[in-house]
């Protein structure tokens, strides 16, 4: 089976720099990616890796490890529009029937 | 580019009443994605589709639940009969290939089950 683990919510401050975690569980795999959702919206897709390492994307940067299976978003410099859901989803391939799918989300809340 | 197109944006049904839900994905996307979501959790695949081949339904109450591609464009995905636990978000998406590594989604049909 397939599963994704993060945390259900994490505060910060604004201006700080947060990290949300996600680990994974897949029968196969081929790349990690981050969506963002305010209340009401759409998701929106952040960043993807496939490779191991950091991919930076203006304030946001996303870190994979296949070998622990595990990923995780970095926030810099937040803003309170940041404020809403962060969901990271596993794209597991062909072994994995190509389904992608989603963890339960991490609701950030950026105070003033 | 014009983005996913769903409608109807809103809907509130009785239980036991049909419900039906329509989907333009992104011109050119071949894989198009029907995702349930119920408040506070995150999206639930329901269906992807490859062009007009289904790729997994297996999350798909195919009891009540269906959904076609007929032509590999457009998409309707169908409820009949409505129960309660069926009020959620259905989030249509698509994207260009199957790996699933950039998705694009719609802003979504709400839906009340009374």
């Amino acid at each position: 089976g397939q599963s994704l683990e993060q945390p259900s919510e994490v505060t910060a401050v604004e201006g700080a720099i947060v990290q949300i975690n996600c680990t994974y569980q897949t029968s196969g795999f081929y790349g990690l990616s981050w969506y963002q959702q305010h209340d009401g919206g759409a998701p929106t897709f952040l960043s993807y890796n496939a490779l191991d390492g950091l991919e930076e994307t203006g304030r946001f940067s996303s870190f994979l490890s296949r070998s622990d299976s595990y990923g995780y978003l970095l926030l810099q410099e937040l803003q309170m529009k940041d404020s809403a859901s962060y969901f990271c989803a596993v794209s597991p391939g062909n072994t994995g029937g190509f389904k992608t799918i989603f963890g339960a989300g991490t609701r950030l809340f950026v105070k003033a | 580019e014009a983005g996913v197109a769903q409608s109807p944006r809103y809907k509130i049904i009785e239980k036991r009443q049909s419900v039906a839900f329509w989907c333009n994905p992104i011109s050119g996307h071949a894989t198009l994605y029907w995702y349930q979501q119920i408040l506070g959790q995150g999206p639930k695949l329901l269906i992807q589709f490859q062009n007009n081949g289904v790729v997994d339904d297996s999350q798909l109450p195919k009891d009540r639940f269906s959904a076609e591609r007929l032509k590999g464009v457009d998409s309707t995905l169908k409820i009949q009969p409505a129960k309660l636990e069926d009020s959620a978000v259905y989030l249509c998406a698509s994207s260009q290939t199957a790996s699933g590594n950039t998705i694009y989604f719609g802003e979504g049909s709400w839906l009340t089950v009374v």
